[in-house]
């Protein structure tokens, strides 16, 4: 069974850098056809899409955070990562990594638990 | 890229049927049939329901249906159980690998 798991730090000053980690296990990161994705959802919100990342490398960002997004991989590792820069308040948010499936046109049918990252002095 | 709108709410009791919608552009619910439908109950991650407008995963039970006319998709439960409150999410393609969600819909269950 498939399972990722996110991890990083859960508080995050204002201007700095915003760093998760997503590990996968029960199955390879390199397998085809699907991509690698982090989606937020802030306290009391909806979901909101943050990009994706391909076993190769190939990456694809929400335009709305495309300036500030890193999403990078580590196929050794069977890892991929997320990060942020320069944030705000509005950061403040559950993140998830998920996977999507049929190079995400099957939609997410895998998702991390969810860690909230708050961003405050 | 806009989100999707989604009613906020929507209710039924026990055995009825709710139907959400997600209404949408041309740019994306209107121009692929890759809308995706997720449940989320409280504190607990997203959990597909219906990908590519109608199609259910394997363990999702045909109590939901998808459907799409136009720039609106719609998710249908039937036979509403107490196990199906919980908020509802579309999603659809925007092209360019990039996917947009809706607002959400909490299905109460009276």
């Amino acid at each position: 069974q498939l399972q990722l798991q996110e991890s990083g730090p859960g508080l995050v000053k204002p201007s700095e850098t915003l760093s998760l980690t997503c590990t996968v296990s029960g199955g390879s990161i390199s397998s085809s056809s699907y991509y690698w994705g982090w989606i937020r959802q802030p306290p009391g919100k909806g979901l909101e899409w943050i990009g994706s990342i391909y076993y190769s490398g190939n990456t694809y960002y929400n335009p709305s955070l495309k300036s500030r997004v890193t999403i990078s991989v580590d196929t050794s590792e069977n890892q991929f990562s997320l990060k942020l820069s320069s944030v705000t308040a509005a950061d403040t948010a559950v993140y998830y990594c998920a996977r999507l499936n049929s190079y995400g046109f099957a939609g997410i049918d895998y998702w991390g638990q969810g860690t909230l990252v708050t961003v405050s002095s | 890229q806009s989100a999707l709108t989604q009613p906020p709410s929507a209710s039924g009791s026990p055995g009825q049927s709710v139907t959400i919608s997600c209404t949408g552009t041309s740019s994306d619910v209107g121009g692929y049939n890759y809308v995706s439908w997720y449940q989320q109950h409280p504190g607990k991650a997203p959990k597909l329901m219906i990908y590519e407008v109608s199609k259910r995963p394997s363990g999702v039970p045909d109590r939901f249906s998808g459907s799409k006319s136009g720039n609106t998709a719609s998710l249908t439960v039937s036979g509403l159980q107490p196990e199906d409150e919980a908020d509802y999410y579309c999603s659809s393609y925007a092209g360019s690998n990039n996917y947009v969600f809706g607002t959400g819909t909490k299905v109460t269950v009276l």
